[in-house]
């Protein structure tokens, strides 16, 4: 249990073009989705949180007009990588409390962004 | 936080041998901690966790050790196997529930068979 679905896996894109990626829980409502960046051989570094119903809130550094990210209902939240340039390109991951014993936090499968 | 241009630290172990891998976390108001493996292109895995009030706590083949003094975390891997090479992350959080996991630097493990 506790599943969240992320698409797409990989996406290529031009430079200035938008990209979005989706995430899905598929058997819990995710009232809250945390969206990290990860770069090559790095960290994951917290991006933003997103509430269902209400505007995300963006860590330090973090463009919320660049970045945008939507969390209309209890099971989707997406972020837009708007206008992407090559510097924009990384692995964004997104998880969400998922309130299980054990599990307390569930993964999805990441998204890997080349932008040329 | 994370400390840019540095590269993952990386630990070679013999198959079979055991495994330590370490972190050192900031927060002392941390009373969550959850050990990660992340394999190439995938997002994380989730191995183990601890809370505050506790030490050790023992899974299948791994062992977490917390050390609220010097603010430190370890995971042990018994009879390491080349499918447990990958990067191994530790994550604490404050008010485990609806607050974000902050992620350490991580450790690439290489199991050399």
């Amino acid at each position: 249990g506790a599943v969240v679905s992320q698409h797409p896996s990989w996406v290529i894109c031009k430079s200035g073009t938008s990209v979005k990626i989706e995430c899905r829980s598929l058997d819990f409502q995710a009232t809250t989705m945390f969206w990290y960046r990860q770069f090559p051989k790095k960290s994951l570094m917290l991006m933003a949180t997103s509430n269902e119903g209400s505007k995300a809130t963006y860590e330090q550094g973090v463009e919320k007009d660049k970045f945008l990210i939507n969390h209309a209902s209890l099971t989707l939240s997406t972020l837009t990588v708007t206008s992407a340039h090559p510097e924009d390109s990384s692995f964004y991951i997104c998880s969400a409390p998922a309130g299980i014993t054990n599990y307390g936090y569930t993964f999805g499968s990441g998204t890997r962004l080349t932008v040329v | 936080g994370e400390s840019v241009g540095l590269h993952l630290p990386t630990l070679s172990v013999q198959e079979g041998d055991n495994s330590i891998i370490n972190c050192a976390y900031s927060n002392s108001a941390s009373d969550y901690f959850i050990w990660y493996k992340q394999e190439s292109g995938k997002g994380p895995q989730f191995i183990i966790d601890i809370r505050s009030n506790m030490d050790k706590r023992q899974g299948q083949r791994v062992t977490v050790l917390l050390n609220k003094t010097v603010k430190h975390l370890s995971l042990q891997i018994a009879a390491t196997q080349p499918g447990d090479s990958a990067v191994y992350f530790c994550a604490e959080n404050r008010d485990s529930g609806n607050t974000p996991l902050v992620f350490g630097k991580g450790t690439r493990l290489s199991v050399i068979a």
